[in-house]
């Protein structure tokens, strides 16, 4: 069926390293991916997008990579602050689906 | 430009009650989403409205409504509420709803049913 999996569902690291959030997608159909970040008593907030026919993208401070061949997401945050803390989504857009699928979030930690 | 609106932000209502949402996208915007949830589930997919025509519906019983008017505010509507709807309900809106467009979310109806 459609999903849009992660493979943790928690993350902890230390102020200043690198954080790597994965996610799996379960339809080659898709062809836009999205990832979201939602802070306590707020809804999601668009963090990067990537399109199909790209491997990477690259934001401020934060990077997607897409590996089609295995159905793989993944989000790098670079020097990762105590703001970061928050639960990440990743989520796809299907082509005439008129929706987005979210997969189950997961919640960053970052140690001071 | 202000983003989207829900209302009210919190809701505490009882087993068999209906409830009514409502959601104000940004002005603009024509594609308004509803979304619930949960601890457990995560986000899911309730329904995607453009036009005042729905053009998608997620796997929810029938007692999960929603309508869409000429200026692109939404609303939704669940009826004899049971103990398990009880989640965050959140409203997105985007331009019109195509392929490749990201989501703009609100902060969330918090219904509590008891």
């Amino acid at each position: 069926g459609e999903s849009v999996g992660l493979h943790l569902p928690t993350l902890s690291v230390q102020e200043g390293d690198n954080s790597i959030i994965n996610c799996a997608y379960s339809n080659s159909a898709s062809d836009y991916f999205i990832w979201y970040k939602q802070e306590s008593g707020k809804g999601p907030q668009f963090i990067i997008d990537i399109r199909s026919n790209m491997d990477k993208r690259q934001g401020q401070r934060v990077t997607v990579l897409l590996n089609k061949t295995v159905k793989h997401l993944s989000l790098q945050i670079a020097a990762t602050q105590p703001g970061d803390s928050a639960v990440y989504f990743c989520a796809e857009n299907r082509r005439g689906g008129f929706k987005t699928i979210f997969g189950a979030g997961t919640r960053l930690f970052v140690k001071a | 430009k202000a983003g989207v609106t829900q209302t009210p932000r919190y809701l505490i209502k009882t087993r068999g009650q209906q409830v009514t949402l409502s959601c104000s996208p940004i002005s603009g915007h024509r594609s308004v989403s509803w979304y619930q949830q949960t601890p457990g589930q995560g986000l899911q997919f309730l329904f995607e409205y453009f036009s005042e025509t729905q053009r998608n519906k997620g796997n929810f019983p029938g007692r999960f409504s929603g309508r869409q008017f000429s200026n692109s505010r939404s609303e939704m509507n669940v009826s004899t509420l049971e103990l398990g709807d009880s989640a965050l309900y959140l409203c997105a809106s985007s331009l019109d709803g195509a392929t490749n467009e990201k989501l703009f979310f609100g902060s969330g109806t918090q219904l509590s049913v008891l």
